[in-house]
């Protein structure tokens, strides 16, 4: 059964510093999401993503963050210089053609920021 | 602000009961609902789809009012492993997840 893969399972980093987290949606997909949640709290919209940008993204999704689809298979998010609050647990998912059917999420890729 | 809510729970049943769940949503203009579930520091997971017309997959039964804005799940003959976290979700065009319902399932 096809799935959507993260990497890594999980990230230790310092604040300040730059991360890649990395997603592969399931290939005939075509609707790509982020998404986090931190330890205890609701799963949040980060960005949605379409036809090579950004279709929908929520207040979280401020500056120090940015997506992209560097090849036909991956999807990143990078969080320019991470903060303390950043700590969560984060969520790639993804569609198929129509943007009203359900979504299929990754493991998650947990990231700690210390 | 486009809300989707949930009794967070957590909801304490019985092996082999029957339990429900419901959920609310505030944004007239979701056309798509679903239920998933989590488990403890897991990713969400697909249970159902929600339609109009209500649905039913084995032991698990969705339902939708439209007027009400309003979801609900019955599982009937609770198992041990349907111990875990269950989201509402109402989709336009992106995902909101409700804050989930806890249920624990004791033997």
């Amino acid at each position: 059964e096809p799935e959507v893969t993260q990497t890594p399972s999980h990230q230790v980093t310092q604040m300040g510093q730059e991360v890649i987290l990395r997603c592969v949606p399931i290939s005939n997909h075509l609707y790509f999401y982020w998404y986090r949640q931190i330890l205890g709290q609701k799963v949040e919209f980060l960005v949605s993503f379409y036809n090579n940008e950004i279709s929908e993204k929520s207040e979280i999704f401020d500056d120090q963050f940015s997506v992209e689809r560097p090849d036909g298979s991956n999807f990143t998010l990078k969080i320019r210089s991470t903060k303390l609050e950043d700590s969560a647990m984060y969520f790639c998912a993804s569609s198929p053609q129509t943007d009203h059917t359900e979504a299929f999420f990754g493991q998650g890729t947990r990231l700690t920021v210390v | 602000r486009k809300e989707v809510e949930q009794d967070p729970g957590p909801f304490n049943v019985p092996e082999g009961a029957t339990v429900a769940f419901n959920c609310t949503y505030s944004n007239s203009a979701s056309q798509s609902f679903f239920w998933y579930r989590q488990d403890c520091r897991k990713e969400p997971k697909l249970l159902m789809s929600v339609y109009s017309s209500g649905n039913e997959d084995g032991r698990f039964t969705a339902q939708l009012n439209r007027a009400s804005q309003y979801i609900s799940l019955l599982i009937r003959d609770s198992k041990l492993s349907d111990s875990a976290t269950y989201l509402c979700v109402a989709r336009d065009d992106k995902i909101i997840f409700g804050k989930g319902t806890r249920l624990h399932i004791l033997p």
